[in-house]
């Protein structure tokens, strides 16, 4: 059974970092391409990142570039997302999700049940 | 980033039928394939129709999706009160070489 299990979320102040983790099980981690997705309260779904099964090819969000770098552990079955210059608005749930096999990137499924980040001073 | 567009809200009552449309453009639902995710609330969202008319086990065949051109549709038949949950389509896009969301569909049930 596939399972994405976040953690790292909590409330940082403006202009700081953190590091949200995402450790998977119950499939072959390193033969998938994963997903962050996030969603402010209250909104819809916005996407943030996803790599690829060797995390040698990464596509983000326009609005995220510079600022939020998503990388994996395939050792460890773990996969990251390094936000920076944290901003109020980057308040949101963060889920991580699997995408399909091979060069595949389009799916996101099943997804994490998410950690809160929460930025204010 | 830009999103696929669907109507905010849908509503009906129990057994009836209701379709929520996605709109997009040929870089992302014109090429690629389209996904439905529900999202019941304090839930993570979880994938109902995916690869545009494909049902995942678990999920009742009262859910159907289906693709044309640069729009998509969600059905949902013999509507059920668990059946109501924001909704949202996602597809890939190739131009902006990324995920995009519709900005989902609160779908109530009377």
């Amino acid at each position: 059974q596939v399972q994405l299990v976040e953690s790292g979320g909590g409330v940082v102040q403006p202009g700081r970092s953190l590091r949200l983790s995402c450790s998977a099980s119950g499939f072959p981690f390193s033969n998938f391409a994963l997903h962050w997705v996030r969603q402010a309260p209250g909104k819809g779904l916005e996407w943030v990142a996803v790599t690829s099964y060797d995390g040698r090819t990464k596509y983000y969000a326009d609005s995220l570039k510079g600022r939020f770098t998503i990388s994996r552990d395939n050792s460890k079955n773990t996969l990251y997302l390094q936000m920076n210059n944290l901003r109020p608005e980057d308040t949101a749930i963060y889920y991580c999700a699997k995408s399909c096999g091979g060069d595949c990137y389009w799916e996101l499924d099943p997804w994490g049940q998410g950690t809160l980040v929460i930025v204010s001073s | 980033q830009s999103v696929l567009t669907q109507p905010p809200s849908a509503s009906g009552t129990p057994g009836q039928r209701v379709t929520i449309s996605c709109s997009g453009s040929s870089s992302n639902i014109g090429n690629n394939f389209v996904y439905w995710y529900q999202q019941l609330p304090g839930t993570a969202p979880k994938v109902v129709i995916y690869r545009s008319n494909q049902r995942p086990s678990g999920v009742p065949d009262r859910f159907s999706g289906s693709q044309s051109g640069t729009s998509a549709s969600l059905a949902i038949s013999g509507l059920r009160s668990e059946d109501e949950a924001d909704y949202y389509c996602a597809a890939w896009d190739d131009s902006l070489s990324g995920v995009l969301f519709g900005g989902g569909t609160k779908l109530t049930v009377l």
